[in-house]
């Protein structure tokens, strides 16, 4: 089965801070995603990753970064939280290039941002 | 732009009930694929089913199956003989061209026992 996991389930932050979130997923995907998850609005793509070191923008990337350093990894970077950044955050992995293809998501981190 | 919409918020039924939710998609791609999701309360997000446009026979697995109209851009999900287990939140999504999967604001369903 594959397995994508995240660093942590719940996490508590004060304004201004760095964060990082972070995913491994074990079945040697070459795509990661993170999103984040609001009522109302679904899940919304913040930035993915087809090969270590590239990656790409999604919809919503302001007050994000990502890194990617391993295959297995991708970490999410809030530079400095804020208390609109407080959301569900999920990683997912998916295995090539086709749009068939099934993505495999974490079990997601709420962030609170006070 | 592809875009996908679920109408309703919230639905409940009875357990052993039959259910459908409703997911609307626009997208200007020749080739896509349409997704539902479920994510359990407190559970890993899963994929229930997947329909390739090209194909005209609704996609079905198992209790789970779809309604699929390509004109109407209308792509609904059926539960049969629904469980307690199938309660949770179930988000369309579509994928075109690009790598990326565009979500619908999600259906909260509740099986009532």
């Amino acid at each position: 089965d594959v397995k994508v996991t995240q660093s942590s389930r719940y996490l508590v932050k004060r304004t201004g801070e760095k964060v990082f979130l972070e995913c491994v997923q074990d079945m040697d995907h070459e795509n990661m995603f993170w999103y984040r998850q609001d009522p109302g609005l679904g899940l919304r793509l913040i930035y993915f990753s087809y090969d270590v070191k590239m990656k790409e923008k999604g919809d919503i990337p302001e007050g994000y970064s990502v890194s990617r350093e391993k295959k297995e990894r991708f970490s999410l970077i809030l530079e400095s939280a804020s208390t609109n950044q407080t959301s569900m955050y999920l990683c997912a992995s998916s295995f090539g290039g086709s749009i068939r293809d099934e993505q495999f998501f974490g079990p997601g981190t709420r962030l609170t941002v006070l | 732009a592809q875009t996908v919409t679920q109408s309703q918020p919230e639905m409940s039924v009875q357990e052993a009930e039959t259910v459908t939710l409703s997911c609307t998609y626009d997208t200007s791609e020749n080739n896509y694929y349409l997704f539902w999701y479920k994510q359990p309360p407190s559970r890993q997000m899963i994929l229930v089913i997947r329909q390739e446009a090209y194909k005209q026979q609704n996609a079905t697995e198992n209790r789970f199956s779809v309604n699929f109209q390509k004109a109407a851009k209308s792509f609904s999900l059926k539960i049969s003989d629904s469980q307690l287990g199938d309660t949770a939140m179930y988000f369309c999504a579509s994928r075109g061209g690009a790598q990326k999967l565009v979500f619908g604001q999600g259906t909260r369903l509740t099986i009532n026992p």
